[in-house]
């Protein structure tokens, strides 16, 4: 696709109920992360994927938090049991995985609300 | 922990001013990304000033570094509306490609 995808939008679940995210980069772009912003706040780092390499997981605040990477494309990040704190904007974001100077594409996150 | 820190936290300024942003940051680096986000959601890159670059010029737009303040501005000439927005600093950390970002600095843009 022109650019990095995510789904759904916006999500309101319950408290205690599980959600998948989903992300589908850029074609080509080999490096994948997740972050999570809460309103007002910074980008917090959750989990990156480069190519076939074993994921860095050390932002994940939880074990109720993973996240999985099929095909070295599309990324599904799920949350268990969701809390009205996991509440944030989630954010996807791609790039290239060529080097060390390169800039990240993101999708327009999803919204996820618990209640 | 964040890495880099921008200030201010908000920015009000006229249409047609100039908007100075600045980052500071606290390990060394390979470059400094600014990026700007709009409404809460997707964040869009600006600008990728590398370590031992001092100064970097898109448009309207103007980057700094100064590696041995462990800083960089971001300043924007002749503000239009549409410039209102959050713009964040992010650092690499040496080797890893995991970026720290900022808490940013929301600037407005008055018509």
């Amino acid at each position: 696709g022109a650019g990095v995808s995510q789904s759904p939008s916006n999500k309101v679940t319950e408290k205690g109920k599980d959600v998948e995210l989903r992300c589908d980069p850029i074609s080509g772009h080999t490096a994948l992360y997740w972050y999570r912003q809460s309103l007002g706040q910074g980008l917090e780092f959750l989990i990156y994927f480069q190519g076939n390499s074993a994921p860095d997981k050390s932002g994940l605040p939880s074990d109720r938090f993973s996240a999985e990477r099929t095909g070295g494309s599309v990324s599904t990040l799920t949350i268990q049991r969701t809390q009205q704190e996991d509440s944030a904007v989630y954010l996807c974001a791609s790039s290239s995985g060529q080097g060390v100077n390169e800039k990240l594409f993101f999708g327009s996150g999803t919204q996820l609300s618990v209640l | 922990s964040q890495q880099g820190e921008e200030d201010p936290q908000a920015l009000s300024i006229q249409e047609g001013e100039n908007a100075t942003m600045n980052c500071s940051y606290k390990t060394s680096i390979n470059n400094l990304q600014w990026y700007r986000q709009n409404s809460g959601r997707g964040l869009v890159h600006l600008i990728l000033i590398r370590s031992n670059e001092r100064e970097k010029h898109s448009g309207r737009l103007r980057v700094t570094l100064d590696t041995s303040k462990k800083s960089s501005s971001l300043l924007i000439t002749a503000s239009r509306a549409a410039d209102t927005a959050s713009y964040f600093c992010a650092t690499d950390e040496g080797n890893n490609r995991k970026l720290i970002w900022g808490l940013g600095t929301s600037l407005a843009v008055n018509p």
